[in-house]
């Protein structure tokens, strides 16, 4: 039922760099800014990057985002135990109705 | 702090029903849209439906047109969900959010609770 298309999986040792992958479409990436939430094990969603590629207060630098066209992408650069997680972009969709999609999600994992 | 505080999951039979709450503390509460997301068993999330600040707009997922309404009562600083003609699908972890921005609507979800559990089973 998602319309954000991510990989499942992504993985790598601590200090590496990861990228995540999130492609959409016109009516969503395409004309609207794209957010990303990280997921911790058993907790509620946290918003770890808006307005493409924006970080909140408290959210460390080497979280990083980026779009072009209808896709975008999360990079976390020097990797930690603390980042395994599973990590969820999403934007407003405006086809036929509003709504707000969030992609399949991409499960981190710190080897 | 900020905080959101759901309410009102449990276990219910299929067609039946079951309003969710969501108690909103700590900023102005009537001056934010509010979401309900909802996750299950090892899924990913779904957004479910979304309701301006005044409460003049809402908007639906397609799966929950038509059986779930979404409302506020912004003199009780509370959000709410009513969920009527249950399927099994609809058993999840069920999450309020607020709208990052006062008064807007395409922002990001800042603040999440902490999520309460719906099941639908026989």
């Amino acid at each position: 039922q998602s319309v954000l298309t991510q990989p499942p999986s992504a993985s790598g040792t601590p200090g590496q760099r990861v990228t995540i992958s999130c492609s959409g479409s016109s009516s969503n990436i395409g004309s609207n800014t794209v957010n990303w939430y990280q997921q911790l094990p058993g907790t509620a969603p946290k918003l770890l990057i808006y307005s493409n590629n924006q970080r909140p207060s408290g959210v460390p630098d080497r979280f990083s985002g980026s779009k072009s066209g209808t896709s975008a992408s999360l990079a976390i650069s020097g990797l930690q135990s603390e980042d395994e997680a599973d990590y969820y972009c999403a934007a407003w969709d405006d086809s036929l109705n509003v709504r707000y999609v969030f992609g399949t999600g991409t499960k981190v994992t710190v080897l | 702090q900020v905080q959101l505080v759901e309410s009102g999951g449990g276990v219910v039979q299929p067609g039946g029903s079951l309003r969710l709450s969501c108690a909103a503390s700590g900023f102005t509460f009537s001056s934010y849209g509010m979401h309900w997301v909802r996750q299950a068993p090892g899924k990913g999330l779904e957004w479910v439906a979304f309701i301006r600040y005044d409460g003049s707009n809402k908007y639906y997922a397609d799966s929950v047109k038509g059986r779930f309404t979404i409302s506020r009562d912004n003199s009780k600083n509370t959000l709410y969900l009513q969920m009527n003609s249950l399927r099994a699908e609809d058993t999840a972890v069920y999450y309020c959010a607020k709208v990052q921005r006062p008064y807007q609507l395409l922002y990001a979800f800042d603040i999440w609770g902490q999520g309460t559990m719906v099941t639908v089973s026989s």
